[in-house]
């Protein structure tokens, strides 16, 4: 079964907009990461927070985490067309070395110029 | 340019043909995994390998055989392709325990079983 869900499934916005993208999951963690796959593309990773961090930014991407909630949001500033793409968070379970991922069903953004 | 590469890119297989899919890594990373993407439903893990030399089953390991031939490289064996099959997939590689730069993924093989 999956580990992380994303909501919304589907967001469509204007450029210039914010775009927040939420993922839930429901076991312990030691980090979280979010990627984007562009259509017909492999998946690249964007970010990674660990477990004991709460927020994180990198550029135009803010990442926060609550590990009491067991949920995280990525929010994507002043979006551009080219950052239409889906959105994949990752959970990596506590207690591991060799850093197995659990990924979410994926959030698809369209971002219109 | 440095990253992970997978052949064939595309594949058309009948019902009980094999074949292998191939994945190679040129970053030394000690771990890979490979996934399968459906529609709706996110990447699920199929097998992955910790370091050279061990393969450990995933959350969809039916149907599916691996080796880690080298650090370099691992493929994924379909000894017996069935429609269920049909799907994309996906190399990925990490260094060990991923502590700050996460998976770094092919760009897939697009699989049809017919």
């Amino acid at each position: 079964s999956q580990q992380g869900e994303e909501d919304p499934q589907a967001l469509s916005i204007q450029e210039g907009e914010n775009a927040t993208m939420n993922c839930s999951y429901k076991t312990s963690i030691n980090n979280l990461q979010w990627y984007r796959q562009n259509s017909g593309r492999g998946l690249v990773h964007l970010i990674l927070i660990r477990s004991n961090e709460r927020e994180k930014h990198s550029g135009r991407l803010r990442v926060t985490l609550d590990t009491s909630k067991k949920s995280s949001s990525l929010l994507i500033t002043a979006s551009r067309a080219a950052d239409t793409a889906s959105y994949f968070c990752a959970t990596r379970s506590g207690g591991t070395s060799y850093g197995k991922l659990t990924f979410g069903q994926g959030t698809i953004l369209t971002v219109h110029p | 340019n440095a990253g992970v590469t997978q052949t064939p890119k595309f594949q058309v297989l009948k019902t009980g043909q094999s074949m292998t899919l191939q994945c190679a890594q040129d970053m030394n990373h000690n771990s890979m995994y490979w996934y399968r993407q459906d529609p709706g439903m996110g990447l699920r893990l199929i097998y992955y390998s910790a370091s050279e030399g061990t393969t450990d089953k995933g959350e969809v390991p039916n149907g599916y055989n691996v080796s880690r031939l080298n650090k370099r490289e691992f493929s994924l064996r379909l000894e017996s392709a069935a429609p269920s099959q049909t799907s994309v997939y996906f190399c990925a590689s990490s260094d060990l325990g991923q502590r700050t730069y996460g998976y770094t993924f092919g760009s897939g093989t697009r699989l049809t079983v017919v």
